[in-house]
């Protein structure tokens, strides 16, 4: 079974904050996402990345960056966070069309 | 411009009944469809998928059918079960391979009453 870990269920910050997201997977899949969930607009994603040290931007990059330094390790960072970025956060990886999903990082953003 | 879209945000079916939850898409070089499902504070699970090629694609209780032509597609759960409640998202994609982007609806909320 693939499995796509999260670092955290939940997290609170503060508006400014540098957040950081990781998430790791145990498949060797060379594909790795991001996406956001938000109610009514669903999963949109904002980066991805098919190698180590290669990323490529999605529909909604602004105020995000990423990190691919290793192949199993996917970073999504949040510069300064903004009570817009309030939302789930969910990490993937592929194999052919099928997405494997962590279990999703819910960030709030005071 | 939402791509591929999930109009009822949300639908409720009597345990027993049949749920069709459906989906459409706007761009005609989607070639692959998948329904994933999601329950709170957890991620999407993969459910069930159809390639262009087929028009229906089964799989237990859950059945997908496409139709190209207006470009929509359907999930049916038949008989539907109290434990199928939860977010249930579409998603299309040019070609098979895993570079390719996955777009997803926006969802529809299934309750499915006792």
């Amino acid at each position: 079974d693939v499995k796509v870990t999260q670092s955290s269920r939940y997290l609170v910050k503060r508006t400014g904050e540098k957040v950081f997201l990781e998430c790791v997977q145990d498949m060797d899949h060379e594909n790795m996402f991001w996406y956001r969930q938000d109610p009514g607009l669903g999963l949109r994603l904002i980066y991805f990345s098919y190698d180590v040290k290669m990323k490529e931007k999605g529909d909604i990059p602004e105020g995000y960056s990423v990190s691919r330094e290793k192949k199993e390790r996917f970073s999504l960072i949040l510069e300064s966070a903004s009570t817009n970025q309030t939302s789930m956060y969910l990490c993937a990886t592929r194999r052919n069309t099928e997405a494997f999903f962590g279990q999703g990082t819910r960030l709030t953003v005071v | 411009d939402q791509q591929v879209k999930q109009n009822s945000p949300s639908l409720s079916v009597q345990e027993g009944r049949i749920s069709i939850l459906n989906c459409d898409y706007t761009n005609s070089m989607f070639d692959y469809f998948l329904w994933y499902k999601k329950y709170p504070a957890e991620g999407p699970t993969f459910l069930i998928s159809i390639s262009s090629i087929k028009d229906k694609n089964e799989d237990g209780r859950f059945t997908v059918f496409l139709n190209k032509s207006a470009k929509h597609l359907s999930l049916h759960i038949v008989p539907s079960q109290p434990g199928d409640s939860a977010v249930y998202f579409c998603a299309a994609s040019e070609g098979s391979g895993a570079t390719n982007k996955l777009i997803f609806g926006t969802g529809t909320l299934l309750a499915v009453q006792p």
